[in-house]
């Protein structure tokens, strides 16, 4: 399967933390990926993790794997207006050799001022 | 600036009508990609190249589209007799081959009227 799955919206009070879910259903994706898109613009790559660790850190982001239940998560601490975009959540599969990326249909944050 | 470009940012067209995208990779990347992205949603791969070789089409590429990498560098997107489901954001992606991450252009919003 290459269901990957977000919910819609999160609103957060700036200065709090904001944490997005991702649950995908493959589990021979070996590379889960966070982008982030602002208005009218590309996706910026924000951070990955390779499917045998568990967490990932990068300053104010971090990335948590549950293999098991297939879930992914990004917490954003310390939450600012510039954070305000839509989070996608994207996998890849090795197995095939294909190199593309699947993607959720992004969860768009609103930070509150 | 060394990212991806994408050409034109914008382009309206009626139906019935050709059109034409180009990418122009990082320069070093070997690996690009094209995605397609309708609102709401998260992007869909369409193909990708290695070098100027197409090694993956999605079945989402209809005969009416046509992706060409000749020279291993840019590449251009052709959809011939434009439909108004044809009217999305085109993205193009590019990596090395020894990389995990794609790294995306601002797109090309395409209209058809």
């Amino acid at each position: 399967g290459e269901d990957v799955e977000q919910s819609l919206f999160l609103s957060v009070r700036e200065g709090d933390s904001s944490v997005i879910n991702c649950t995908y259903t493959d589990s021979s994706s070996t590379y889960l990926y966070w982008y982030k898109q602002e208005p009218g613009a590309g996706l910026q790559l924000l951070t990955y993790i390779f499917s045998n660790m568990d967490m990932k850190q990068d300053q104010r982001l971090t990335v948590l794997l549950n293999k098991k239940d297939k879930h992914l998560s990004l917490r954003i601490a310390d939450t600012q207006t510039g954070d305000s975009a839509i989070y996608f959540c994207a996998e890849k599969f090795h197995q095939t050799g294909a190199n593309n990326l699947f993607f959720g249909t992004g969860t768009r944050l609103t930070v509150i001022p | 600036d060394t990212g991806v470009s994408q050409d034109p940012r914008h382009k309206i067209t009626k139906r019935g009508q050709n059109v034409t995208f180009r990418c122009d990779p990082i320069s070093e990347h070997n690996r690009l990609y094209w995605y397609r992205q309708t609102l709401g949603q998260g992007p869909e791969f369409l193909t990708y190249f290695q070098n100027e070789a197409q090694l993956e089409k999605s079945r989402l590429l209809s005969d009416r589209f046509s992706a060409e990498r000749p020279k291993g560098s840019f590449s251009t997107l052709e959809i011939q007799r434009t439909e108004q489901g044809d009217s999305a954001m085109y993205l193009c992606a590019s990596s090395q081959i020894s990389d995990y991450e794609q790294y995306f252009g601002p797109g090309t919003r395409l209209t058809v009227t």
